[in-house]
């Protein structure tokens, strides 16, 4: 069946490091792929998203390129800052699967401090 | 402004209570979601509707029910029967036929028990 890993959290950095979060999936067909992002106390957002192959979403400094051939999709950012503190979610939907829920990865948390 | 509104931000049940979570958008989408989100989880899919006065079990609909008697509305009910409902839920809303487009989602709603 389909599924999304994320490597597993917390990530602890400093402000202006590099972040990198892991994200591979397992998929029938071609699927859209997602980062989303929960601020503490509040619901998902939208933080990217890439519908083909080599495809790069970016978004707010934040970067994740589809990679067909590693079946991956991980979320860079080369500068983070406190405020980036939240709870990162990678998700999957195939073609078949639109109207239906995503499946969503377990989510990993990063700390940044100043 | 478009978006999903959940309420109450907050819920306080008693055993043997039923109570209902309300979620509403104004995006003219098709299809509905309800998620929980437990520590260390991720999200699980509890009922999705794709179309007014249809909806489906996902993984966890046990102790819980839901009704879409309009487009823009998605109660669920957490039932009595539901012996561990605290947690956080969450309300999504989407297009269907297009799995580029991505979910929406609403503030969320935490539930604790009395």
């Amino acid at each position: 069946g389909n599924s999304v890993t994320q490597m597993e959290g917390p990530v602890t950095l400093s402000e202006e490091a590099f972040l990198t979060i892991n994200c591979t999936y397992t998929a029938t067909g071609y699927p859209s792929l997602f980062w989303y992002v929960q601020y503490p106390g509040e619901g998902l957002q939208l933080l990217l998203k890439a519908t083909k192959a080599d495809d790069k979403g970016s978004n707010k400094g934040f970067e994740a390129t589809y990679r067909k051939e590693t079946t991956s999709f991980h979320l860079e950012k080369g500068s983070v800052q406190v405020s980036d503190s939240a709870v990162y979610f990678c998700a999957l939907l195939t073609p078949n699967q639109a109207g239906t829920a995503l499946i969503f990865g377990k989510g990993t948390t990063l700390s940044v401090s100043s | 402004d478009g978006g999903i509104t959940q309420s109450p931000k907050y819920l306080f049940r008693k055993e043997g209570q039923n109570v209902t979570l309300s979620c509403e958008q104004n995006l003219n989408h098709d299809a509905m979601y309800w998620y929980r989100q437990d520590p260390g989880q991720g999200l699980r899919l509890i009922y999705y509707s794709q179309i007014v006065n249809d909806f489906q079990k996902g993984d966890i609909a046990e102790g819980y029910s839901v009704s879409r008697e309009k487009k823009e509305s998605f109660p669920l009910t957490v039932t009595s029967a539901q012996k561990n409902p605290t947690a956080f839920y969450l309300c999504a809303s989407s297009w269907t036929g297009d799995s580029n487009q991505p979910q929406h989602f609403g503030d969320g709603t935490r539930l604790s028990i009395l």
